[in-house]
């Protein structure tokens, strides 16, 4: 299965500032997919990074609020913006595994953000 | 809209137990459904998929099935060591293809006891 390396695996974030997000995976893989996971809850998808287009956002998600990038097949960025204590969460990216691992999602570690 | 559910939310064991961990969906046009764990402050790791098609899937200490027509899964683990301290994740797949979306549950919080 693809691996994922996800940076920074943790931060402490003062109200208003930005933070990016970064997402390498170690294949190439058509689609790339941003989660939150807020203290004590389960996974909600943000969106999904297309290569080459604007990302598709879920319900409740809006891309002033979660810009993400997608230059390549192999990198993916999700940025929060304007950060307030309801953005304390997990944040975790994951693809579909190719060939042996269709269908099979695997995760990155995901980057744990406080904001103050 | 699917939804998917997961109980109990908590349980504790001791150790060398045999225990299962429930999943039910309300949705049963599934695609597959995935077993994941996740450590605490950690991404999740995969455990096993069961394809729509499939009744079980096993490895190792955990095999997991599927009863798409009542809507339901359970993940079976042997023998339980305290290593298997975790959170419990299952999640769903409404279709075939990459830009389906997996609905998640709320999880199980394992904790296995010396």
């Amino acid at each position: 299965s693809a691996v994922i390396s996800q940076k920074p695996s943790r931060d402490i974030c003062q109200r208003g500032t930005s933070l990016t997000i970064q997402c390498q995976v170690d294949s190439q893989v058509t689609m790339m997919f941003w989660y939150r996971q807020q203290p004590g809850q389960s996974l909600t998808l943000i969106a999904t990074a297309n290569q080459g287009s604007e990302a598709t956002y879920e319900s409740g998600f809006v891309i002033d609020k979660f810009p993400i990038s997608r230059p390549n097949l192999t990198f993916s960025t999700l940025t929060v913006s304007n950060m307030s204590p309801e953005d304390s969460s997990i944040y975790l990216c994951s693809v579909v595994g190719q060939g042996t691992g269709a269908n099979v999602l695997t995760f990155g570690a995901g980057s744990r953000l406080t904001v103050l | 809209k699917q939804e998917v559910t997961q109980i109990p939310a908590a349980l504790s064991v001791p150790e060398g137990e045999n225990l299962v961990l429930n999943c039910s969906f309300t949705d049963s046009a599934i695609y597959n459904l995935q077993w994941f764990r996740q450590d605490p402050g950690k991404g999740l790791t995969s455990l096993l998929l069961i394809q729509s098609s499939q009744r079980e899937q096993t490895s190792g200490r955990l095999n997991a099935s599927l009863d798409k027509s009542s809507g339901r899964s359970t993940l079976y683990i042997a023998a339980s060591q305290p290593g298997d301290s975790a959170t419990y994740l299952c999640a769903v797949r409404g279709g075939a293809g990459t830009a389906s979306k997996l609905t998640f549950g709320t999880g199980t919080r394992l904790q296995v006891t010396l």
